[in-house]
């Protein structure tokens, strides 16, 4: 099994180009989280899916979208990147639920410029 | 008011000693609490949860709740230089069941 994985790495934008970051998870999970990652800040929750066909704001969603493709995808996608959204997106995926454990993909590490 | 506080750190221990990291949570009615370990530049890793009803130990951690106080703590003992990495804590808001609240992270490391 490969977990959860998210595409791409790496990506450089700049300020105004939009860009989708994918994400899927082969383990059968319900559940499915985006988070940033910033430098003092810890993990921050953008967007969650709780199960197929549902999706949910999380503490930071502004000037993000997503889309709960199937069971296994869930991708982010930034309409207008600024450079305030620079910082490490990181993909989760849980059984159901915040009482399970989140298991992460390996992130990517947007640059907006 | 951030819901889950920790000290950022870092933490610095000789090899062998225990370390010590503490999380506090505003949320008096918060039920788990989950901790996670995060190598630099890997992403989090979950090491241990514990419910309300009490402590646990896993092998040389051991999680521990002070519900009075409003924290909960992981006992890191025989601390390994492989044990240096950002440990986050994350609770769940009692608003949510799908949320889960992090902490900034407490960077810990173990001298050899």
């Amino acid at each position: 099994n490969a977990g959860v994985t998210q595409t791409p790495k790496f990506q450089v934008l700049k300020t105004g180009q939009s860009m989708t970051l994918q994400c899927a998870q082969d383990m059968n999970h319900n559940s499915m989280y985006w988070y940033r990652q910033d430098p003092g800040m810890g993990l921050r929750l953008i967007y969650y899916s709780a199960s197929e066909g549902t999706t949910d704001k999380g503490e930071v969603p502004n000037g993000y979208n997503v889309s709960r493709l199937n069971k296994r995808e869930f991708s982010l996608r930034l309409e207008s990147a600024a450079p305030s959204q620079t910082s490490v997106y990181f993909c989760a995926s849980s059984v159901l639920g915040s009482t399970d454990t989140q298991y992460f993909g390996p992130g990517t590490r947007l640059t907006v410029l | 008011q951030k819901e889950v506080e920790q000290n950022s750190g870092p933490l610095s221990v000789p090899e062998g000693a225990i370390a010590s990291l503490n999380c506090t949570y505003s949320d008096r009615g918060s039920q788990s609490f989950f901790w996670y370990r995060q190598y630099s530049g890997k992403s989090p890793e979950l090491i241990m949860f514990i419910y309300s009803n009490g402590d646990k130990e896993d092998g040389r951690f051991t999680a521990q709740l002070n519900k009075a106080s409003q924290y909960v703590s992981l006992l890191i003992r025989d601390s390994q230089p492989s044990d240096s990495a950002t440990y986050l804590c994350a609770v769940p808001p009692m608003d949510s069941s799908y949320k889960l609240i992090f902490g900034s992270g407490t960077r810990l490391l173990v001298r050899p």
